[in-house]
């Protein structure tokens, strides 16, 4: 399994803050991804990135930010946070060298927007 | 995007063999057929994934029809740990390769 961790796992925040979520990869992947998740969608792409300082929108991308400054890390912040952003995120990796390749999933963080 | 059709819940007894249908009948030539499944409280996992012929690996097997409008996905000996929704994904060759489009996904359920 790919070396994938997102932090927190868990987080409880207030409407109108801003909430930054890490994913973090071990495997010199180039492409990472974030998805959210929630009853009756399935997973949906909000962004992802090609490489360090390369990222492109998703489909659901409205309210939320990402960076990326190292291969390593893929930073996903919500600007000011709403109760529909209530849901749980994963990160995902994929090498980046060919098109059909695996995406490997992280273990999901929990968010509740208040 | 080409649109998945799967069936909402399956059910399976332990150590029996399970075939989980995907219907793709807009498929284009060059969409490829992945398999994801993702067990309880955990992130996706990739299953397999093929584009005309049929594949094997240490997880499952996947039936492709011949006209490639539906694919099984066969888990030749079902276990408690294989209780999870699958999810049938149709990735196109060029353009949005890099995307996963999920959809519902089939909830299986293994009985002991």
């Amino acid at each position: 399994d790919a070396g994938i961790t997102q932090s927190p796992r868990h987080k409880v925040t207030e409407t109108g803050t801003p909430v930054t979520l890490r994913c973090h990869q071990t495997e010199n992947h180039r492409y990472m991804y974030w998805y959210r998740q929630d009853p009756g969608h399935g997973l949906r792409l909000i962004h992802y990135s090609y490489g360090v300082k390369d990222t492109d929108k998703g489909e659901v991308s409205d309210g939320y930010s990402v960076s990326r400054s190292k291969t390593e890390d893929f930073l996903l912040t919500l600007e000011s946070a709403t109760s529909s952003q209530t849901s749980v995120y994963f990160c995902a990796t994929s090498p980046g060298t060919s098109g059909q390749e695996t995406q490997y999933f992280g273990p999901g963080t929990r968010l509740l927007v208040l | 995007d080409a649109k998945t059709t799967q069936p909402n819940s399956m059910e399976s007894n332990e150590e029996e063999p399970v075939h989980l249908p995907c219907n793709h009948s807009t498929i284009s030539g060059t969409d490829y057929i992945h398999w994801y499944r993702q067990l309880p409280s955990q992130g996706p996992e990739y299953v397999i994934h093929g584009l005309t012929s049929n594949v094997n690996n240490r997880m499952a097997s996947l039936a492709i029809a011949e006209d490639r409008k539906s694919s099984t996905l066969i888990l030749h000996r079902a276990t408690l740990r294989d209780a999870a929704v699958y999810y049938c994904i149709l990735r196109a060759l060029r353009g949005s390769n890099y995307k996963l489009t999920f959809g519902k996904g089939t909830l299986l359920t293994v009985n002991p």
